[in-house]
């Protein structure tokens, strides 16, 4: 398996724009988590799911944030409107019960 | 306080040396720990990970739990230049978090000077 894929791995976009970022999870993976990485704040939990269903979504900073995971097979994260302070790296990670979480390579945001 | 705190260091150290990194945490809930390697401008790799309280003994790396105190713990012996990345600890109630998340610390930056 080649692991888990994010796409972009990086994007440079004007405030703003719609930012939409990839992941697709190991196959046969059944829960999925979006991250974001900065500098300030570490690494967060923006939201998971579990059999594509949103479980926790408390992390999703405000509503210009929205997650969807339409199969098992891929999901989303979508910024509208993109702000400079959205700017950082957006992991995804996947994983099956009791079993380690594997990441992304993330994509690299940067909103200007 | 935060969840779960840790040093972001910058630590440098000599080859060879012995690495303590660590991590505090508030959630008496949090069974399951792990360490995660994160190489520049990559994803966090698992390393190594515990359950309750103990040691783990992983080749050159152990990791210490102690939940009486709320205080984690890796050790790195004969420190390598590769070993050079972001250490970050993590915690969960459930391992893997499909029954939760997991918690991370902000990540530690060890640079190891040859």
């Amino acid at each position: 398996d080649a692991g888990v894929i994010q796409s972009p791995r990086h994007e440079v976009t004007e405030m703003g724009q719609e930012v939409t970022l990839r992941c697709k999870p190991i196959s046969g993976h059944n829960s999925l988590f979006w991250y974001r990485q900065t500098m300030m704040r570490g690494l967060e939990l923006l939201i998971y799911f579990n059999n594509n269903v949103p479980i926790d979504d408390s992390g999703m900073p405000e509503d210009r944030f929205s997650a969807k995971m339409p199969n098992a097979s891929f999901s989303t994260l979508k910024i509208q409107p993109s702000e400079p302070r959205d700017s950082a790296v957006y992991f995804c990670a996947s994983t099956l019960p009791a079993t380690e979480a594997f990441f992304g390579q993330g994509t690299r945001l940067t909103v200007v | 306080q935060k969840e779960v705190e840790q040093d972001p260091g910058p630590l440098s150290v000599p080859e060879g040396a012995i690495v303590s990194l660590n991590c505090t945490y508030s959630n008496s809930a949090f069974q399951y720990f792990m360490w995660y390697r994160q190489y520049s401008r990559k994803g966090p790799e698992l390393l190594m990970y515990t359950y309750s309280s103990g040691n783990k003994e992983d080749g050159r790396f152990t990791a210490q739990v102690d939940k009486s105190s709320k205080y984690i713990s890796l050790f790195i012996r004969d420190s390598q230049p590769s070993d050079s990345a972001t250490y970050l600890c993590a915690m969960s109630a459930a391992y893997g978090g499909s029954q939760g998340n997991l918690i991370f610390g902000k990540g530690t930056k060890l640079s190891v000077k040859p």
